[in-house]
């Protein structure tokens, strides 16, 4: 059964610092695997989708790697700004009809 | 650009009583899905549509549930006899179909409907 982890669960860095967001997942058996941002009592904004034959996607401030063999994604947001901070959420695509499966989250503050 | 939109933004309910929560996905979007988020926890899948049919369900999505796409704009989930624990926020997506490959396209959310169940 697939398990989805983030890690930290939260987080907190000054201005202008890099952001370095973890996934991992247990199956790696996925089709793509999608970062979204979720601002509090909102909805999910899609930030990059990686594709499983892809290494990297980027997006202005944002990068995004997977090793699939290894069952890890990274996200990094360079030059934090405190408009950044959100709670940050990865989902894997199983090689099924297109359920995401999601982890719980980074919460992140970026302090001015 | 264009986006999900979901009706209404918070709903309340009695328990017992049915409730139905309208998504009108992207325009040339053809996969449709319902999710939905307790209070503190993770995104979890409810249904996949495609073709005016579901596609796939999870263990959630028993007979209480229903999806149905009632004309060529709106997704409706239907909730026949709410229970306390269906409060939640419950997000609507979608997904283009370009050829076959629909599996590699992103999803697009909405910004959900928070239902509490009184």
């Amino acid at each position: 059964k697939q398990e989805v982890t983030q890690i930290p669960a939260a987080l907190s860095v000054p201005e202008g610092e890099n952001l370095v967001l973890n996934c991992s997942f247990t199956d790696s058996a996925i089709y793509n695997l999608q970062w979204f941002r979720q601002d509090p009592g909102k909805g999910l904004t899609s930030l990059l989708l990686i594709q499983s034959s892809q290494r990297e996607q980027t997006s202005g401030r944002l990068n995004a790697s997977l090793d699939k063999s290894s069952g890890r994604s990274t996200l990094y947001i360079a030059a934090s700004q405190p408009g950044d901070s959100a709670t940050y959420l990865c989902a894997v695509r199983p090689p099924s009809w297109g359920k995401l499966q999601f982890g719980a989250g980074t919460q992140v503050v970026v302090t001015p | 650009e264009p986006e999900v939109t979901q009706t209404p933004s918070h709903q309340v309910t009695q328990m017992g009583q049915e409730v139905i929560l309208r998504c009108v996905p992207i325009s040339n979007h053809l996969y449709f899905y319902w999710y939905r988020q307790i209070l503190g926890q993770k995104v979890e899948f409810l249904v996949s549509f495609y073709n005016n049919e579901i596609s796939e369900k999870s263990e959630i999505f028993d007979d209480q549930f229903s999806v149905e796409r009632p004309d060529g704009s709106n997704f409706t989930l239907k909730i026949r006899s709410t229970k306390l624990e269906d409060s939640a926020m419950y997000f609507c997506a979608s997904s283009p179909l370009v050829l076959d490959r629909v599996m590699g396209q992103p999803q697009h959310f909405g910004d959900g409907t928070r239902l509490s169940i009184l």
